[in-house]
Parts: C-alpha cells; structure tokens; sequence
C-alpha cells in the first residue's frame, strides 16, 4: 500500500505566473482533497473531488483550481499567483463517505512566490 | 470567523507526565472530530478522531474527550515521550466533507 505522495517538494515561482501541483493518493481511496497552509496557521481547505468531479470548495478565488484523474490521482492549478499564495500545500485522500472522514496527507509542496 | 480554536500555541510537559491539549468550536454541525500530528517537513499524520454522539475515545497512550455543551474537546497523552513533540492540530467535520483545522499548538516534551 502506497502512501500520498505530492511533487514538487519545493517551488519557487514569480508573481504573475502559473503553477501546477500533483498529488498521488494513497491506494484505494477515490477522494482528494487539498489544503492550503500559511505560515504559523493550520491547514485551510481548497477545495475536494470525489471520482473526477468537484464535491466541495473552500473561500479561495476561481484561479484555484483543480482536477483528478481516473487513477484518483490530482493536480492543483494556480494561475496569476500572489505573494501571499506563499505557503505549504496539502493533499489529502481518503477513502470517502461518513465512515471515512479520516483524511491521509502528503508531505507537502512548499510554494514560495516572489 | 475561526470555527475551530486552539488558544494555546505551545505547551511544554515533562516526560513521563500528561500532555493535555485544548481544542474550542462554534459550529454545532460539526459531527466528527480528529487530532493530527505534525512533525516539520512532513504532513500532517491522524493520531484519534472522536464522532459527536460519543464523548471519549480512547488509542493506547491517547484519549479525545468530546464536551459537546461546551463546545470543548481535549486530547491527552499519558504518559508523555520524547517522540510526542510536534505540532498538534484539531480539526472537525461536518457531513464528511472537509476538515476545519485549528491554529495548532506546539507540545514539547521534556526529558
């Protein structure tokens, strides 16, 4: 059984620029979901697919956005980033539903804006 | 609005001794509960959840009691080890959607 794995690890990008984040889920579980978490803060959710669709979105603006793919894998999309999107970015799987709630996270990508 | 509270951002125990970490809410939809730890450069790892209708989980050295009057949950370690010092996060549920996490609190076990 393979855990989440996220790529990058670490990125650096400029203000204005467009970033994509991938995330493995862990095997067997077909739902994703990805958090943001700024410096000294805990973690604050994006949004969540659940089979390929959407099932849920946090306050972030439409420049965030995502995708999962048929191996339940995911990709989170920046575009026109901000300083203040600076932060560590989660993923998390799960394997759905109210028996379910507990969520596995990835290690993390560390996106610095400059 | 912070709906979930973690007022402390650092504890300090000694080893051997209880940790006991404080967690408030202000949602009353809340329906599950769960306490993560975070070592750095590392994600966040599930340690215990707890779901409304019940008031204590117990997981080994690990106990969630749920105080839903108060809005109050708590999670202590006993007896506390080295390897607990981390960062904790509380977090709660509603409909099994997404997790609302609190600010955190840094425990530091000491020898």
């Amino acid at each position: 059984e393979t855990g989440v794995t996220q790529s990058p690890t670490h990125l650096i990008k400029t203000r204005g620029q467009q970033v994509t984040l991938r995330c493995s889920s862990q095997s067997g579980h077909n739902t994703v979901s990805w958090y943001q978490q700024a410096l000294g803060q805990g973690p604050q959710f994006i949004f969540q697919y659940y089979r390929e669709e959407e099932n849920g979105r946090g306050n972030f603006p439409p420049r965030f956005s995502g995708l999962q793919f048929p191996n339940y894998s995911s990709e989170l999309n920046v575009n026109a980033l901000e300083l203040d999107d600076s932060a560590l970015y989660l993923c998390a799987s799960s394997s759905g539903g109210r028996q379910n709630i507990e969520a596995f996270f990835g290690q993390g990508t560390r996106l610095t804006v400059v | 609005d912070q709906q979930v509270k973690q007022n402390s951002p650092s504890l300090s125990v000694q080893e051997g001794r209880i940790s006991i970490l404080n967690c408030d809410y202000t949602n009353s939809m809340f329906d599950y509960f769960l306490w993560y730890k975070k070592y750095p450069a590392e994600g966040p790892t599930f340690l215990i959840s707890i779901s409304s209708i019940k008031d204590k989980n117990e997981d080994g050295r690990f106990t969630v009691f749920l105080n839903k009057s108060a809005k109050h949950l708590s999670l202590h370690i006993v007896p506390s080890q080295p390897g607990d010092s981390a960062v904790y996060f509380c977090a709660a549920s509603e409909g099994a959607q997404k997790l609302v996490f609190g600010q955190g609190t840094r425990l530091t076990i000491n020898p």
